[in-house]
């Protein structure tokens, strides 16, 4: 099984829906991410959590929600979707050691297509 | 600013032949990490390589090596006798205290290899 999952793989919906993208990890990491990756842009990050009581914003916040609802789930949200917010999605996770970085550790990814 | 640019944005091989993908960085710390990813057609991203900036020595994996160099702030890849299954988008990403924190990744466009039977 995955260690990083993600739900669902593929979604189409149309502007203004509210959509949630779901991510859930065995591996037991307290810290989780969601990216966005564009054609040309590479990852970018949209919101980060070390602990289910700590949420940030990253480089692309506007526009979406998280939700850290346990140490093993995060979630990510999109209000109102719009065109633009068209992408692929992922979930990460990596956990703080002895060393300064961790590795991240990704899951497959979401297809979000906005109509 | 830190930034990481990869200016080859796509590149075409025919099978058998090395491969450089080019990446420089900037940035404003002494201690910083470096990273390759892979991302096949599927669609998932695979972690190649972490180097930290205190190591420059180079690495090589297989097919694979990593160049280091402070001097120009770059950390170019290589694929040797490159194969089909090479075929991928390559990611160059860094992190360091300046770039958001240790635990955040700034990645660079991608470049495209496509490696030809």
């Amino acid at each position: 099984d995955a260690d990083v999952t993600q739900t669902p793989r593929n979604r189409i919906t149309k502007t203004g829906k509210r959509i949630m993208l779901e991510c859930s990890q065995t591996k037991g990491h307290d810290r989780m991410y969601w990216y966005r990756q564009d054609p040309g842009l590479g990852l970018r990050l949209i919101y980060y959590s070390f602990d289910v009581k700590d949420i940030n914003k990253g480089e692309i916040s506007d526009g979406y929600s998280v939700s850290r609802q346990a140490q093993a789930k995060f979630s990510l949200s999109l209000e109102s979707a719009i065109p633009n917010q068209t992408a692929l999605y992922f979930c990460a996770t990596s956990v703080q050691g002895r060393s300064s970085y961790n590795e991240q550790f990704f899951g497959p990814g979401t297809r979000l297509t906005v109509l | 600013a830190q930034k990481v640019t990869q200016a080859q944005t796509e590149i075409s091989v025919v099978e058998k032949e090395d491969v450089t993908l080019d990446c420089v960085y900037e940035t404003r710390d002494t201690t910083y990490y470096l990273f390759w990813y892979k991302q096949p057609p599927s669609g998932e991203l695979v972690f190649l390589i972490r180097r930290n900036s205190f190591d420059e020595q180079n690495e090589i994996s297989g097919r694979y090596s990593w160049n280091f160099q402070k001097s120009t702030s770059s950390f170019n890849f290589t694929i040797t006798a490159s194969q089909v299954v090479d075929s991928a988008v390559y990611f160059c990403a860094l992190s360091g205290a300046f770039s958001g924190g240790y635990n955040k990744l700034i990645f660079g466009a991608g470049t495209r290899l496509a490696v030809h039977p």
